[in-house]
């Protein structure tokens, strides 16, 4: 079983579409949660932490389920800029490393 | 502005013919990584470095090794090029109490 699971996409929507992408993990002593947004060809970009509390960045909201472990990115408004590759990361402290999901396509058209 | 270095931005080595990336960082990280992602798959962690100390993963072959000389400075040796290396390799760090990961811009390697 993989640490992290996410759906492959493509989420293919149009401007201003609200989507969200879920991502699940196995080990439930994970305690950093992070979605990175990666364009073709680039580096991974650290899009924003996931907090228990949830936590919210302009037009993206993040959240976190402990219970169900998952993890959840819902984009309002979607931009053709918003074109990329979504990758759910889970953090494991003790042993200083991170896991990564497969990444969610996401195509935003005009 | 701090930031994550790697060098080259791209590399083309013929077929077992040993090349070396190097990674350097401004942002005084205690741990520093070295991936390899292909094409539409997801980093894979090849081994990090917790200050000098060396953390290999399980699965990556004895053909690639590392080297921190410091904390700035790492590098990836990749010691017999194979045609299954071509891959982006991405340098990250993070500070251990904080837990972001922070990525270089990587280097894309072509074996011929």
């Amino acid at each position: 079983r993989k640490e992290v699971e996410q759906d492959p996409g493509p989420f293919n929507v149009p401007e201003g579409a609200t989507v969200a992408f879920n991502c699940t993990y196995s080990n439930s002593a994970s305690q950093s949660f992070f979605w990175y947004r990666q364009d073709c060809r680039k580096e991974p970009k650290l899009l924003m932490s996931v907090y228990s509390s949830g936590n919210e960045d302009g037009r993206f909201t993040a959240q976190l389920n402990r219970a169900s472990q998952y993890i959840s990115l819902l984009i309002r408004d979607s931009k053709l800029s918003d074109s990329a590759t979504y990758l759910c990361v889970v953090n494991d402290y003790n042993f200083n490393k991170f896991y990564f999901g497969s990444g969610t396509k996401l195509n935003v058209k005009p | 502005d701090a930031m994550v270095i790697q060098n080259p931005r791209y590399q083309v080595t013929q077929f077992g013919k040993p090349v070396t990336l190097s990674c350097s960082q401004t942002l005084n990280h205690n741990v520093m990584y070295w991936y390899q992602q292909k094409s539409s798959q997801a980093p894979k962690l090849l081994f990090h470095y917790y200050d000098k100390d060396f953390n290999n993963e399980a699965d990556t072959p004895d053909n690639f090794q590392s080297r921190r000389p410091n904390t700035s400075f790492c590098f990836l040796d990749i010691r017999s090029p194979g045609l299954g290396d071509a891959a982006m390799y991405l340098c990250a760090t993070s500070r251990a109490s904080s837990y972001e990961q922070y990525f270089g811009p990587g280097t894309r390697l072509t074996v011929t």
